[in-house]
Formats: structure tokens, C-alpha cells, sequence
């Protein structure tokens, strides 16, 4: 059974620093694109980054130069870096499985940026 | 890159068909087949419906289907049912290499 679970979420002060990560189960991750979305309370799905299989990143402008997506294929695990956090980066962050699409998702951890 | 537009809400009574629309550009929507649909319940994780425009995933229901003319691409649920009120998202891939949401449609069954 795939699982992806996150993790990392928290209050975070406008200007700090956060670290999210996502733990895969249930297929081989090194063989698959992984992807991050965010959506913030009430508000619509957001994507934030994906990390292909060579290694490849992208990112939207909203956080290109703050977030680095990486990965640890050896320990079945992504990872989302956030610096610089505004107090528009707070919404819950997904991470999700897939190539053009987002097949799997994990249940979400929230980011909280408030002073 | 602008969000795909949708309609922010649809209804429809139980058994009747609804189709929820995505419209986007040539250098999203109109340019890839890489349009897929998400369904939300409130407090849960989204959900895959349909990929790469018109695929089904294993275990969606074949009341969810998908279609694309030019750059508008569109999801139809036949047969509504209680349990699929819920938000619907789509996401195309873009020329950009990046990938764009749409707002979201809020679906009721009347």
C-alpha cells in the first residue's frame, strides 16, 4: 500500500526557517517524480515544487530562491526546505507521488507563519 | 502562470450529470494532454479522479470522466450521487515546466 507521511509543520516567526519531510512506503521512490502542494485554510490547491528522478527541480515564482525540494532515495524520504517564510507560505503542505500528475497524496502538515 | 479558471460552484440532484469546466491557455491546457482532476473532501487529502485528460484511475468510479476541446478541458460526474459533494480541482502542466491549479468548484447534490 503506498503511504506518504509528512512531517516538520509548526509555528514559524515571518523571516525563519523550516524544514518539512515525507516519508515514502509502499513503492520504489527512487523511480518516481515527487511533488509538493500546498493549500491554505479555505483557500484552493497550490503547487510549491517537484523533484524528478535525476534530480531535477522546479519551482513556481512565489517561492523560487526561498524553498529547495531535495531527496533521499535511500531513506525513502523528500524533503522541502523553506526560508524566508511570509506569512503567505502558511497553509497545510502536501506532499504528493507522480510524473504530470499527482497520484498519491499524504494527509498534509500545517506551517504556520506568525509573529 | 495565472490559475486555470472553473466555476466556483455546481449542483445537481442525485442521478443527474454535471460537468465541471477548466479553462486555461495554448501554453497550459490547450498545449499538453497533461490535464488531471482531483476530487476534496473537507478535511482530507485530494484524491486523483482523472489523468492525463480522459484516463481513469484504478477504483475511480466510470461515472467520472474527462474530456479537452482547445483549451478548456472538462470533468462530467453521470449518476450523482450523496457522496460526491465535495471540491473538484484540475492541474495542467505548463510550457514553463511548472504545473498550474485551477480555483477549485465546490460541488452540492441537491
Amino acid at each position: 500500500e503506498v503511504q506518504l507521511v509528512e512531517s516538520g509543520g509548526g509555528l514559524v516567526q515571518p523571516g525563519g526557517s523550516l524544514r518539512l519531510s515525507c516519508a515514502a512506503s509502499g513503492f520504489t521512490f527512487s523511480t518516481y517524480d515527487m511533488h509538493w502542494v500546498r493549500q491554505a485554510t479555505g483557500k484552493g490547491l497550490e503547487w510549491v515544487s517537484t523533484i524528478g528522478t535525476a534530480g531535477d527541480t522546479y519551482y513556481p515564482g512565489s517561492v523560487k530562491g526561498r524553498f529547495t525540494i531535495s531527496r533521499e532515495n535511500a531513506k525513502n524520504s523528500l524533503y522541502l526546505q523553506m526560508n524566508s517564510l511570509r506569512a503567505g507560505d502558511t497553509a497545510v503542505y502536501y506532499c504528493a507521488r507522480g510524473g504530470y500528475d499527482f497520484d498519491f497524496w499524504g494527509q498534509g502538515t500545517l506551517v504556520t507563519v506568525s509573529s | 502562470q495565472s490559475a486555470l479558471t472553473q466555476p466556483a460552484s455546481v449542483s445537481g440532484s442525485p442521478g443527474q450529470s454535471i460537468t465541471i469546466s477548466c479553462t486555461g491557455t495554448s501554453s497550459d491546457v490547450g498545449g499538453y494532454n497533461y490535464v488531471s482532476w482531483y476530487q476534496q473532501h473537507p478535511g482530507k487529502a485530494p484524491k486523483l479522479m482523472i489523468y492525463d485528460v480522459s484516463n481513469r484511475p484504478s477504483g475511480v468510479s466510470i461515472r467520472f470522466s474527462g474530456s479537452k476541446s482547445g483549451n478548456t478541458a472538462s470533468l462530467t460526474i453521470s449518476g450523482l450521487q450523496a457522496e460526491d459533494e465535495a471540491d473538484y480541482y484540475c492541474t495542467s502542466y505548463t510550457s514553463s515546466s511548472t504545473w498550474v491549479f485551477g480555483g477549485g468548484t465546490k460541488l452540492t447534490v441537491l
